[in-house]
């Protein structure tokens, strides 16, 4: 099973846009609008903040949006706050076989 | 609100089988076709999908990890659980628990993790 590729790190400065990449195949990303996203902060369980490639759990800031295009799904997080420095994962399904895919995440920096 | 606890040993020698429990609170776990499902997170590493479990008992499971990994569903006590055979140092990591939205397909509520160690 391939994880799918992220950037090992993001940084901006507070106020700042940061976006993410996420890259799969048709076989994943590509194939189904199943991309989540997933902040996780040391020692902490990991939080939803994006899933069904675009949509938002109840109490994530807006400043957090997904987006999609061919194989490759991607994290924007606008008005970066200092509690945004974390790491971040993308997610897909990846059909029967390949149930759930994980990103080898990436690192945000808030400068 | 629904809650995840994940329990079990923190050390397991080299070879043995790590075999770790999640109890949830705030819903049926045999409730609505749902889906549990075990990730891990090596030291240094991001995270690892180990397998999963329908509320009917259908699993499904990492291809790297499919010929060492057992999950089952303990309805009465509502819990779910992981067994990982033959394990190695390269097993050892923080096991989280988290529920995985069927309709579309993400873990919507994670438990807190538990740091399994292997080391004789």
């Amino acid at each position: 099973q391939s994880a799918l590729t992220q950037p090992p790190s993001a940084s901006g400065s507070p106020g700042q846009s940061v976006t993410i990449s996420c890259t799969g195949t048709s076989s994943d990303v590509g194939g189904y609008d199943f991309v989540s996203w997933y902040q996780h902060h040391p020692d902490k369980a990991p939080k939803l903040i994006i899933y069904g490639v675009t949509k938002r759990p109840s109490g994530v800031p807006d400043r957090f949006s997904g987006s999609k295009s061919g194989n490759t799904a991607s994290l924007t997080v606008s008005g970066l706050q200092a509690e945004d420095e974390a790491d971040y994962y993308c997610s897909s399904y990846g059909g029967s076989d390949n149930f759930v895919v994980f990103g080898g995440g990436t690192k945000v920096t808030v400068l | 609100q629904l809650q995840l606890q994940e329990s079990g040993p923190g050390l397991v020698r080299p070879s043995e089988t790590l075999s770790l429990s999640c109890t949830v609170s705030g819903a049926s776990i045999s409730s609505d076709d749902s889906c549990w499902g075990w990730i891990r997170q090596s030291p240094g590493k991001g995270l690892e999908w180990i397998g999963s479990i329908r509320s009917g008992g259908r699993t499904y499971y990492n291809p790297s990890l499919k010929s060492r990994v057992t999950t089952s569903i303990d309805t009465p006590k509502n819990q779910f659980s992981l067994q990982l055979r033959s394990v190695t140092a390269a097993d050892t990591a923080v096991y989280f628990c988290a529920r995985l939205a069927v309709s579309t397909r993400e873990f919507d509520f994670w438990g807190q993790g538990t740091l399994v160690s292997v080391s004789s």
